[in-house]
């Protein structure tokens, strides 16, 4: 397995507050995103990074900021969480440019 | 965002048949990955094309890149209980930072 770990793995949180997710890899791969995953529309792309301090938007950005200070740690941060927010977060890892993506396990969150 | 057409959306069959799956795309792609992705984890990479009109193996899946880079198939042989899941397609174009465009998922589910 790629060695990707998501913290949480699950996370309850209020309408209103700021909310970190992490991703940390040990792979030392340039690439690495942050995806949403909900019914009916699959996974999609919000933030990735290029490299250390490299970001940028994905489609559904909105709402969401990343921050990468270094090679193995990707955040993804709400900075005041909506129950649209609602949904189960994956991060990815890629080593180069055109090849395969390796996903963590996921981190499930409910903004009540 | 573009997503990817993937079809059939779910699928029921019985222990031992085969399997057929595919994923049509409006855009070329340069690279197709194919992911399963069982409940309350992330998607696992099973089988990555790279080159048009690439047949590719992985057990007793099979999965080729189409001709026209619009489209890719995955096929099971042979199903077993352990392949039920939720199957995925992605897309992934190059100079574009590996970012990936995903299917909508097959769910398949066996019966004995």
């Amino acid at each position: 397995d790629a060695g990707i770990t998501q913290s949480p793995r699950h996370k309850v949180t209020e309408t209103g507050t700021p909310v970190t997710l992490r991703c940390h890899q040990t792979e030392n791969h340039r690439y690495m995103y942050w995806y949403r995953q909900d019914p009916g529309h699959g996974l999609r792309l919000i933030h990735y990074s290029y490299g250390v301090k490299d970001t940028d938007k994905g489609e559904v950005s909105d709402g969401y900021s990343v921050s990468r200070s270094k090679t193995e740690d990707f955040l993804l941060t709400l900075e005041s969480a909506t129950s649209s927010q609602t949904s189960v977060y994956f991060c990815a890892i890629s080593g180069r440019e055109g090849t395969e993506a390796f996903f963590g396990q996921g981190t499930r969150l409910t903004v009540v | 965002g573009q997503q990817l057409n993937q079809s059939p959306q779910s699928m029921f069959i019985q222990e031992g048949e085969d399997v057929s799956m595919n994923c049509t795309s409006s855009s070329i792609f340069n690279t197709w990955l194919w992911y399963k992705q069982d409940p309350g984890e992330g998607p696992v990479l099973l089988i990555a094309l790279y080159k048009a009109g690439e047949l590719t193996s992985n057990g007793r899946l099979t999965a080729q890149f189409g001709i026209t880079r619009k489209d890719s198939f995955l096929n099971i042989s042979a199903s077993i209980p352990s392949d039920v899941g939720i199957y995925f397609c992605a897309g992934q174009l190059t100079g574009t930072a590996s970012k990936l465009t995903f299917g909508t998922g097959t769910r398949l589910q066996v019966t004995l």
